[in-house]
């Protein structure tokens, strides 16, 4: 079945450190592909997604590039900041699937970054 | 615009008890989504409900039950709870077009079973 794997946590980044969160997919068909953040006390929220192979999403200075070949998307960002620590989850979608309308998530990754 | 509400934010519940944990949406989206979120495991579905009018079963329905009660609301009812049942619970929506895929969050029901 469809599943996706990401790093363990939890992370923990000094402020204006390089990040990057590993996140690898198994999947029959193409999926499109996403990252989630959910700050502390709240619900998930869209951060960034890649419809095809090759493609570059990015928002907030967090960038994911669409990997087929390594069936890989991972996240990156230049410079974290203290309000970037939250839970960042990685998530498929394959729209044509059997399961219809399921997004599937990795198990999340902590991120703490310290000032 | 309150985008995905859930009520109650807190529940305690005793083995066998019942309740229904309540979702609102106010996007005029056609899909709505019941997940649970437990540590180490991300989320996993428990039911969606397509458009008004339909559900189905996701990953984890066992223990509990759905009602699409029209297009904005989509409630999720634990019959007799159990331990097991203890989780975080999310709701959330999409419309059924183009951004299918991506979907709107509620706070979350932290529910605990003791």
């Amino acid at each position: 079945g469809d599943s996706v794997t990401q790093m363990e946590g939890p992370v923990t980044l000094s402020e204006e450190a390089f990040l990057t969160i590993n996140c690898t997919y198994t999947a029959t068909g193409y999926p499109s592909l996403f990252w989630y953040v959910q700050y502390p006390g709240e619900g998930l929220q869209l951060l960034l997604k890649a419809t095809k192979a090759d493609d570059k999403g990015s928002n907030k200075g967090f960038e994911a590039t669409y990997r087929k070949e390594t069936t890989s998307f991972h996240l990156e960002k230049g410079s974290v900041q203290v309000s970037d620590s939250a839970v960042y989850f990685c998530a498929l979608f394959l729209p044509f699937s059997g399961s219809a309308r399921q997004l599937t998530f990795g198990s999340g990754t902590q991120l703490t970054v310290l000032p | 615009n309150a985008g995905v509400t859930q009520t109650p934010k807190f529940q305690v519940l005793k083995t066998g008890q019942s309740m229904t944990l309540q979702c609102a949406q106010d996007m005029n989206h056609n899909s709505m989504y019941w997940y649970r979120q437990d540590p180490g495991m991300g989320l996993r579905l428990i039911y969606y409900s397509a458009s008004e009018g339909t559900t189905d079963k996701g990953e984890v329905p066992n223990g509990y039950n759905v009602s699409r009660l029209n297009k904005r609301e989509f409630s999720l009812r634990l019959e007799s709870a159990a331990p097991s049942q203890t989780s975080v619970y999310f709701c959330a929506s999409s419309d059924g077009t183009g951004g299918l895929w991506e979907q709107y969050f509620g706070p979350g029901t932290r529910l605990t079973v003791t």
